[in-house]
């Protein structure tokens, strides 16, 4: 089993729709990263965080560390948030452990 | 300027070789990363890097090794390659631990 799932696998959104995506964890962690993998493969970090909510234009991301537990969400999706969003947690001891990402599609 | 920048991006070559992957960040960071990400796209790190410590990820064969000639560069050697090596090869940097990761763009390597 992997120490980070993520939930949806894929996910198909009409342009508008309010977005969310979820990260469960098992191990303890130092911080949570959700990243961005573009269709051409360039990977980009979205938030770091170790507790409570961030927010960067229609992007929020909020943990519950005591749940294990994070989600992302996009809000007024448009087609160029389509890409793999990718959770990884960054466990005590500088290992980190990757979800296996969520395909995201906004049809327009 | 490219804050993480990583070359070649395409790498094709034969079974058994030796071959490098070179990286530089220009963001004054202290902390490297090579991650793997596999046909599946999984993603998986592979070494941690800065001026304190060397973490290395156990399931790491040794044919890979970083090297590290300075803050700015970490390269990623690969000895004697094998077909399973076949992925796309991601760098990255961070302020130690405790800021997002910038990642590089990518060397795509086939072993054939």
């Amino acid at each position: 089993k992997n120490e980070v799932e993520q939930s949806p696998q894929n996910l198909t959104a009409q342009e508008g729709e309010f977005i969310t995506i979820n990260c469960s964890y098992s191990v303890g962690i130092s911080a949570l990263h959700w990243l961005q993998q573009h269709p051409g493969g360039g990977i980009v970090s979205l938030f770091m965080l170790s507790s409570g909510k961030k927010k960067h234009g229609r992007l929020i991301a909020t943990i519950n560390i005591q749940e294990k537990h994070s989600s992302l969400h996009i809000t007024a999706s448009h087609p160029r948030d389509s890409a793999v969003y990718i959770c990884a947690v960054r466990k005590t001891g500088n290992q980190f452990y990757f979800g296996t990402g969520t395909s995201l599609t906004v049809i327009p | 300027d490219t804050a993480v920048s990583q070359t070649p991006k395409y790498l094709v070559t034969q079974m058994g070789n030796d071959k490098s992957i070179k990286c530089e960040q220009n963001l004054g960071h202290d902390t490297m990363y090579w991650y793997k990400q596999d046909s599946k796209k999984f993603l998986k790190i592979m070494f941690s890097y800065n001026n304190k410590e060397l973490i290395i990820n156990e399931t790491v064969p040794n044919r890979f090794s970083p090297k590290s000639p300075d803050k700015a560069h970490l390269n990623l050697h690969i000895n004697s390659l094998e077909l399973g090596d076949s992925a796309v090869y991601f760098c990255a940097s961070s302020q130690e631990y405790r800021t997002k990761l910038f990642f590089g763009s990518g060397t795509q390597l086939s072993v054939l």
